[in-house]
């Protein structure tokens, strides 16, 4: 079973605080990804990573940075929080099977909560 | 640009009735397109793909490229399948991203 996990479940932090989001998946996937999910938004892509020490923007990067320094492990970083960045934050990985992406799934981790007083 | 759109917010249901989920996507090309699922108190995992043409717990949806949509379908409804429900599409040359859409809740009433 493909598992990814993520550091927190809830996390209550206020503004301007520097916050780490953990994310560690064991199946080796070269592809990691952090969404934010929020009511009527959907799932929106803030970074993702095709291999270590390499990344890429997505939809929604400001107020965000990413790090990779091994394989399992993509981590989300918030320089300095701010209350619109109170939401869920979501950690997925997959394969990587070339730029046509193949059928890789996309595996979830169970999320943080994170609220920014 | 690339986007995908459920016009529904929440879905409302009887046990047994059919159901059906709308998902219309935007892009010029040959996309992919997955049903995920998130039920309650549990994480976001992949219902179906298109490319599969496989049948999960009852649901199938079908791509139709003249309507660009993949709506997901089922029969007849149990309480269990209430949860939220995304459809998602992958660019070709987009590696693994996925674009999701908003999401639709369904809610099966007994």
């Amino acid at each position: 079973d493909v598992k990814v996990t993520q550091s927190s479940r809830y996390l209550v932090k206020r503004t301007g605080e520097k916050v780490f989001l953990e994310c560690v998946q064991d199946m080796d996937h070269e592809n990691m990804f952090w969404y934010r999910q929020d009511p009527g938004l959907g799932l929106r892509l803030i970074y993702f990573s095709y291999d270590v020490k390499m990344k890429e923007k997505g939809d929604i990067p400001e107020g965000y940075s990413v790090s990779r320094e091994k394989k399992e492990r993509f981590s989300l970083i918030l320089e300095s929080a701010s209350t619109n960045q109170t939401s869920m934050y979501l950690c997925a990985s997959s394969w990587y099977t070339g730029t046509s992406g193949g059928e890789n799934e996309q595996f979830f981790g169970p999320g943080t909560r994170l609220t920014v007083l | 640009a690339q986007r995908v759109t459920q016009p529904e917010k929440l879905l409302s249901v009887f046990k047994g009735a059919p159901v059906e989920l709308k998902c219309n996507y935007s892009y010029s090309g040959s996309p992919e397109l997955f049903w995920y699922v998130q039920y309650s108190r549990q994480r976001l995992q992949l219902l179906l793909r298109h490319i599969s043409r496989e049948s999960i717990k009852g649901f199938t949806a079908d791509l139709n490229k003249g309507e660009t949509s993949f709506h997901l379908k089922k029969p007849f409804a149990q309480e269990e399948d209430s949860a939220m429900y995304y459809c998602a599409l992958r660019g070709y040359n987009q590696g693994g991203k996925l674009i999701f859409g908003q999401g639709t809740e369904l809610s099966v009433k007994p």
